[in-house]
């Protein structure tokens, strides 16, 4: 089976940089997403990563390594619209996509 | 706005009844997803359809069913409804079968079973 930790919850202040990080164990998988979810919303496509490496999309980046069983989500300058829930999710392969608890994150003045 | 839409909105119903929830994906997305959120277990993926025919089952009871018609819109069915299937239904849809595309979520049905 498949295994997705992410932290529960993180806080961070107005214009900082914050990293939100995804372990996973898994006997393969095609690719990892990355969702925002504000509160009581649906979720939002921020990003999928095939290739190991870092990917860049505006103020958000992903970054994916598979021999480490390990992404992270990267904000920058982060503005007070970030607080949400971010979604770490792995596409199996079976046409499966299964998420992780997701991340809530505070984002403070 | 993804171009997804749910309805109803907002559900409330009793224990032991059967509920049918419906999903239009976006113009042109042959695929449609279902998940169940609920608080203490996060996204669960439920079921996935393809041009009208079943491609993947995740954590889906018995109780429920699903189909899509040859319109692409899809029903989800809950019966024999328990108190710990309340929770936000999402149906999501992408434009081929494969899930590493990425998938647009509606705004979801909020299901409370009393």
């Amino acid at each position: 089976g498949q295994n997705i930790d992410q932290p529960t919850e993180m806080t961070a202040t107005e214009g900082a940089i914050v990293q939100i990080n995804c372990t996973y164990q898994t006997s393969g998988f095609n690719g990892l997403f990355w969702y925002q979810q504000h509160a009581g919303e649906a979720p939002t496509f921020l990003s999928y990563n095939v290739l190991d490496g870092l990917e860049e999309k505006g103020r958000f980046s992903s970054f994916l390594s598979r021999s480490k069983g390990y992404s992270y989500l990267l904000l920058k300058e982060l503005q007070m619209k970030d607080s949400a829930s971010y979604l770490c999710a792995l596409y199996t392969g079976g046409f499966k996509t299964i998420f992780g608890a997701g991340t809530r994150l505070f984002v403070k003045a | 706005d993804s171009g997804v839409t749910q309805t109803p909105k907002h559900l409330i119903t009793a224990t032991g009844q059967r509920v049918t929830l419906r999903c239009s994906p976006r113009s042109g997305d042959l695929s449609v997803y279902w998940y169940q959120q609920s608080l203490d277990q996060g996204l669960q993926f439920l079921i996935q359809y393809y041009n009208g025919e079943e491609r993947a089952k995740g954590n889906i009871l018995e109780r429920f069913s699903a189909q899509q018609f040859p319109d692409l819109h899809s029903e989800l069915n809950l019966s024999s409804l328990e108190l710990g299937d309340s929770a936000l239904y999402f149906c999501a849809s992408s434009m081929s079968g494969r899930s590493d595309n990425e998938q647009f979520f509606g705004p979801g049905t909020r299901l409370t079973v009393l």
